[in-house]
């Protein structure tokens, strides 16, 4: 089993709706909590960090972590073609030093339809 | 912003021939990352460094080296590449505690 479970998609909706986008993980010391977006062809994007349980909000975009689930969520309103990327949640491991360790999930891909 | 810059995007090596993947971050961050990134698996870390000349394998170090150097320089090498290394390679920097920030990726094909 993968630490990280994250489903690949791909998802496609029209403009203006509202995504979900899920993850959920099996370790219990996971603290840190992030979701990175990459175009295609391009590097990961950090988009959204957060390090404890409840919602963190950044304009359209809502993260939402669930410690007692194992469970993490990113929310798009009002979704955009500009949107339309490969989404990958992330998870701190253990830390060496000052370096964190992450465990991502395969990443989710969608496509936002005009 | 951060810059993180890797030195190739595409790359085309034979089997067997050594690979060198240099990445340089501007910031200033003490740490540095390589993952490769491939469909369905997701990024896996196979080695990083939280100081100059200090490294410490990820998940899948093996056939992989790494050399740091200079802080703002991270290179992984490929000793004797083959078909199975045929991949996205990523780099990515930290500073102390915090986030990661990425490079624009190698995609290197292995013939």
């Amino acid at each position: 089993q993968k630490e990280v479970e994250q489903d690949p998609g791909p998802l496609s909706v029209p403009e203006g709706a509202i995504v979900s986008l899920n993850c959920t993980y099996s370790n219990s010391a996971f603290q840190y909590f992030m979701w990175y977006r990459q175009y295609s062809r391009k590097g990961p994007e950090l988009l959204m960090y957060t390090y404890s349980s409840g919602n963190k909000e950044d304009g359209r975009f809502t993260a939402q972590v669930d410690k007692s689930s194992k469970y993490i969520s990113l929310f798009i309103r009002d979704s955009q073609p500009s949107d339309s990327a490969t989404y990958l949640c992330a998870m701190e491991g253990f830390s060496s030093g000052s370096a964190r360790q992450l465990t991502f999930g395969s990443g989710t891909q969608l496509t936002v339809l005009p | 912003d951060v810059k993180v810059t890797q030195s190739s995007r595409y790359l085309v090596k034979r089997t067997g021939e050594k690979v060198f993947l240099e990445c340089v971050q501007d910031m200033d961050h003490e740490n540095m990352f390589w993952y490769r990134q491939d469909p369905g698996l997701g990024l896996r870390l196979i080695y990083f460094s939280y100081d100059v000349k200090m490294k410490e394998k990820g998940d899948i170090p093996e056939g992989y080296s790494v050399s740091r150097e200079k802080k703002e320089r991270f290179s992984l090498i490929l000793e004797s590449a083959s078909t199975n290394q045929t991949s996205m390679y990523l780099c990515a920097s930290s500073s102390v505690g915090r986030e990661q920030y990425f490079g624009p990726g190698t995609r290197l094909t292995v013939t």
